[in-house]
């Protein structure tokens, strides 16, 4: 099975940098993903790594290192609309029949304040 | 409009009334899953379907059952509701396994099993 830890709240300023961790354990790694939901909503894809290093899209980064089994999310230029939970999840190849099976994380619930 | 679609969206009934979620996608994809998210436990998966009349367990499974007769809908069924099933849940597509190829998740169905 898979073991995926992200902290469960964190709060930042409108403004401001937040990176939110993730780490994984998984024998059959094959590609990360983040997630944003608003409450009460879907979530929305944000970011996807299956590489080591960094992928940026707007104010958006997500990063990658396999050795170590972590990931992170650097969210710029926070704006109050970015309060939400921010979901980590894990594909692995350990699925039966060629299931690639994704997992997710619990959430870490982002407060953005002014 | 390519979406996911589920109905209802809210849904009170009682314990014992058999009551089926209907998740209807119109992206010819593939891949299909049912989600229940509860606080503090994440996204967890029910059931996936690798195509048409292709079927399997998730990590949660029991009390729920799934068909996969039409490749665009992917109806959730449960038997005899009871309130541990009360939960949030989400349908969810994709076209493979591959790459970035992100999951596509319905807008969600609130039940309340009493």
């Amino acid at each position: 099975g898979q073991n995926i830890d992200q902290p469960t709240e964190m709060t930042a300023t409108e403004g401001a940098i937040v990176q939110i961790n993730c780490t994984y354990q998984t024998s059959g790694f094959n590609g990360l993903f983040w997630y944003q939901q608003h409450a009460g909503e879907a979530p929305t894809f944000l970011s996807y790594n299956v590489l080591d290093g960094l992928e940026e899209k707007g104010r958006f980064s997500s990063f990658l290192s396999r050795s170590k089994g972590y990931s992170y999310l650097l969210l710029k230029e926070l704006q109050m609309k970015d309060s939400a939970s921010y979901l980590c999840a894990v594909r692995d190849t350990l699925g039966s029949g060629g299931y690639q099976k994704v997992t997710f994380g619990t959430g870490t619930k982002l407060q953005v304040i002014p | 409009e390519a979406q996911v679609t589920q109905n209802p969206r809210y849904l009170i009934t009682v314990t014992g009334k058999k009551l089926t979620v209907t998740c209807s996608q119109n992206m010819n994809h593939e891949y299909m899953s049912w989600y229940r998210q509860d606080p503090g436990l994440g996204l967890r998966q029910i059931y996936y379907s690798m195509n048409v009349e292709v079927t399997d367990k998730g990590d949660v499974p029991e009390g729920y059952k799934v068909s996969r007769k039409e490749k665009r809908n992917f109806p959730l069924i449960l038997e005899s509701p009871s309130p541990n099933q009360t939960s949030l849940y989400f349908c969810a597509s994709r076209l493979g396994l591959a790459g970035k190829e992100t999951q596509y998740f319905g807008p969600g169905t609130r039940l309340l099993v009493l």
